[in-house]
């Protein structure tokens, strides 16, 4: 079945560094999702990319699509402590806009101010 | 608008026993999913529901099942309870089939001893 990889599985950074998670996917996605959950709380979705080579920004926040819609990055520039937390990506198998959501295992992040 | 609601938050269960969670999704959503989030599995796809017929469906044993009311209100039950069944087990909504961004719940924590 369908897989979705996400690396680095920890990350700790000192406030003000930048940050990068990848998604990696087994098949063709026809979309990915991201989502952050903070400690304690329960995932809150960020943004959905859907095309190949798609670039989203949101402020400090980079997400990218990749060109055979199997792979995905978030990056965060200049963190702050407020980017605590665990980020997602969440993607649905290719043919299909409805096909059942496969998350990653998260990045969880910590920023040492 | 009120959100995601999940009934019971936590509850204690043997081993053996069967549970029944509830979720209330954000008024006017049709589409309900649940997910098992384990901090070894991430975040696992249980089951989608849509106008009460089930759409999507993961890789868990028989155990688990669900269903959704008229009302779009929805329910999982958990038969024969194991320790590893212990997890938040999160639900999540969006409107319909046109609209991707799902809102989750707080999440039912289930320990089973």
């Amino acid at each position: 079945g369908q897989q979705v990889m996400q690396i680095p599985q920890y990350q700790h950074v000192q406030e003000g560094e930048d940050f990068t998670t990848y998604c990696n996917s087994s098949t063709t996605l026809s979309n990915i999702q991201w989502y952050k959950q903070r400690p304690g709380g329960h995932p809150v979705f960020l943004i959905q990319l859907v095309k190949s080579g798609e670039v989203k920004k949101q402020k400090r926040l980079t997400f990218q699509f990749g060109e055979a819609k199997k792979n995905s990055s978030l990056h965060i520039t200049a963190t702050q402590t407020t980017d605590v937390g665990t980020y997602f990506c969440a993607g649905r198998a290719g043919g299909t806009s409805y096909g059942k959501l496969t998350f990653g295992q998260g990045t969880i992040l910590t920023v040492h101010p | 608008k009120a959100g995601v609601t999940q009934t019971p938050r936590y509850l204690i269960k043997t081993r053996g026993q069967q549970v029944t969670l509830s979720c209330s999704p954000i008024s006017g959503h049709r589409s309900v999913s649940w997910y098992q989030q384990t901090p070894g599995q991430g975040l696992q796809f249980l089951f989608e529901y849509f106008s009460e017929t089930q759409r999507n469906k993961g890789n868990f044993p028989g155990r688990f099942s669900g269903r959704q009311f008229s009302n779009s209100r929805s329910e999982m039950n958990v038969s024969t309870l194991e320790l590893g069944d212990s997890a938040l087990y999160l639900c999540a909504s969006n409107r319909d089939t046109t609209s991707y961004e799902q809102y989750f719940g707080p999440g039912t924590r289930l320990t089973v001893t």
